[in-house]
């Protein structure tokens, strides 16, 4: 079983709609947690990190629920702009390194 | 303030030679990370500094890996001899350390593509 694992995607979804994106992860001791955004060709991008009591900035919504390893984003009102792949990241249990999931892949269309 | 910057942005190379990867980090961040993204695979972690120390080296493939950090500023990456399956996106992230459990954020170069004829 793979670290972090993700919806597998892609989500073709038109503009204005709402969608999520869930992530689980394997390590219980697992200490912090990050969407990351990734445009084609290029390096990721720090979207957001998630808390325990759940975060909000702007239209992006995060979750975590740490008793079933379950980790969330929200998109509302979805823009041509946020086309792009995301991707869960969580730290292991030395809270020293990141773990990536394989990342899933949103596309908006008009 | 500069980013993490990496050079080459691409480098074809034929099976057998050798490649060294580079990368700055931001200044004053004493975190810097090496990843790897195989076409169609996730990113995949190979280690971790901490200044000019090895961290977490448990990724690395194999011994034709040899990472360095020489006075804790910026890393090379060398693949020697380079192998087919080595082709992908190696990525150099650096973070500011802020305790021993929160690592701070991740800032990427734009990574290194590996093409290996």
């Amino acid at each position: 079983r793979k670290e972090v694992e993700q919806d597998p995607g892609p989500f073709n979804v038109p503009e204005g709609a709402t969608v999520a994106f869930n992530c689980t992860y394997s390590n219980s001791a697992s200490q912090s947690f990050f969407w990351y955004r990734q445009d084609c060709r290029k390096e990721p991008k720090l979207l957001m990190s998630v808390y325990s009591s759940g975060n909000e900035d702007g239209r992006f919504t995060a979750q975590l629920n740490r008793a079933s390893q379950y980790i969330s984003l929200l998109i509302r009102d979805s823009k041509l702009s946020d086309s792009a792949t995301y991707l869960c990241v969580v730290t292991n249990n030395y809270g020293q390194n990141f773990v990536f999931g394989p990342g899933t892949r949103l596309s908006v269309l008009p | 303030e500069a980013g993490v910057t990496q050079f080459p942005s691409h480098s074809v190379i034929e099976k057998g030679q050798t490649v060294t990867l580079r990368c700055d980090p931001i200044s004053g961040h004493d975190n810097l990370y090496w990843y790897r993204r195989v076409m169609g695979k996730e990113i995949k972690f190979l280690l971790h500094f901490v200044k000019e120390s090895k961290q977490d080296e448990s990724g690395m493939p194999n011994n034709r890996f040899l990472a360095e950090r020489t006075g804790g500023t910026y890393s090379t990456l060398k693949v020697q001899p380079a192998e087919l399956e080595d082709s992908g996106v190696y990525f150099c992230a650096s973070s500011q350390l802020r305790s021993w459990t929160d690592p701070g954020e991740l800032f990427f170069g734009e990574g290194s593509r590996l093409t290996v004829l």
